[in-house]
Order: C-alpha cells, then structure tokens, then sequence
C-alpha cells in the first residue's frame, strides 16, 4: 500500500518563508506532486517532480529526495491568499494517492 | 487542459436511499479517473480508480461502487446509503502512469446522509 505523511497545520506571517514536508511509502513510484485547496473548494496542482532536485514554478518550489522517499513544498513571500491546506500525492502506477494534508495559515 | 464535471454541487440523502454521482470529463481522451472522499478538514480518500472503460479498481471496501460506462465518464453508486458516507466527494481525472503529471478535479459534491 501507500502512505503520506504530513504536519496537520503550519502557521506564518505574511512576507514570510514557509516549508511543507512530505514522508512517503509506496511501491511503484513514479513522483511526487503537491496540491492545493482552499476551504470548500477542489485541489488545484501546483508542482510535480518526478526526478531528485527542485522545481521552481514562481513564489512555490518543490524538492523531492527518492533515496530518502521525502519532498518538501517551499512557499515564498507569503501572502494572505496563501492560507489553504495542501497536499502531497504519490503516483503509484495508476494510482494517485493522497497525503493527510497541512493546513496553512497565514496572518498579518 | 481539462474539465471535469460534477453534479450534484450539495446533496441530502436519507439513510437507506441509494445515491448516483456522475462525473463527464471534457477535453481528453482515456484518462484514469478517480473518486476521492474527504471528510471535514480531513485527507483525500482513495475510493475507486479507473484506466479505461469497464475497468474499475477498489481501494477500500465499502458500501460504495463505481462504473464507467462511457470513456470520459465516472459513476459513483449506492444501494443504500448509510450515516457514514456522508462527505465531500471528489471525481479527478488524469495523474496517473507516467506521462500525466496533473490531475484535474471537479467542483466536488457534498453529501449529507441524515
């Protein structure tokens, strides 16, 4: 089977740096991608890596070790529309499976 | 890119009545599809998943099935509901193998079972 786990909840202030880790077990790995969610509505993708290393995509950046089955979501200069939940999920063969999600909050 | 469409938005269902979620995609063709469960301020549950029309695969044993009739479209079924399946229901398409990095997600159905 898989499993994902992640902080259950992140708080930080506006401007500020912020980094969401991941743990992952899983067979068939094909990579690893976060997602995010904002309170009653659906997760929308913001990274994937399927290689070691970091992928930047603006103010978000992900890394992935595949030796160490661990990744992080790295968020930059936070801002208020940053507070949502994020998850990490695992592909595995056809599956995508879902971590337990990190509940980001951000203040003023 | 795609879009997945999802109806009903909320749902309230007594306990004993059967349920029907239906789910099209629009914008590609044989996709993996999936129906995720959330419970409130909870993970995404892997329910059903599926490669191609027929072929369905279970991940956790319940009082839920799933077809796919059509290639781009997902069916999410009960006979009789119970109290426990209320949740926020999710249909998902694409992510799967390794040519598809991201997956799309309809607007969700919430289901209360009272």
């Amino acid at each position: 089977g898989q499993s994902l786990e992640q902080p259950s909840e992140v708080t930080a202030v506006e401007g500020a740096i912020v980094q969401i880790n991941c743990t992952y077990q899983t067979s068939g790995f094909y990579g690893l991608s976060w997602y995010q969610q904002h309170d009653g509505g659906a997760p929308t993708f913001l990274s994937y890596n399927a290689l070691d290393g970091l992928e930047e995509t603006g103010r978000f950046s992900s890394f992935l070790s595949r030796s160490d089955s661990y990744g992080y979501l790295l968020l930059q200069e936070l801002q208020m529309k940053d507070s949502a939940s994020y998850f990490c999920a695992v592909k595995s063969f056809q599956k995508l499976v879902f971590g337990t999600g990190t509940r980001l909050l951000v203040s003023p | 890119s795609q879009t997945i469409h999802q109806w009903p938005a909320t749902l309230v269902q007594p306990v004993g009545s059967p349920l029907s979620l239906e789910c099209t995609v629009e914008g590609t063709s044989n996709p993996n599809l999936y129906w995720y469960r959330q419970a409130a301020g909870r993970g995404l549950q892997l329910l059903f998943y599926s490669v191609g029309i027929g072929q369905i695969s279970s991940e956790v044993p319940q009082n839920l099935s799933a077809s796919r009739p059509q290639d781009r479209q997902f069916i999410l079924s009960s006979k009789k509901l119970l109290l426990s399946d209320s949740g926020f229901y999710l249909c998902a398409s694409g992510g799967g193998g390794h040519m598809n990095t991201e997956a799309f997600f309809g607007q969700g159905t919430r289901l209360t079972v009272v």
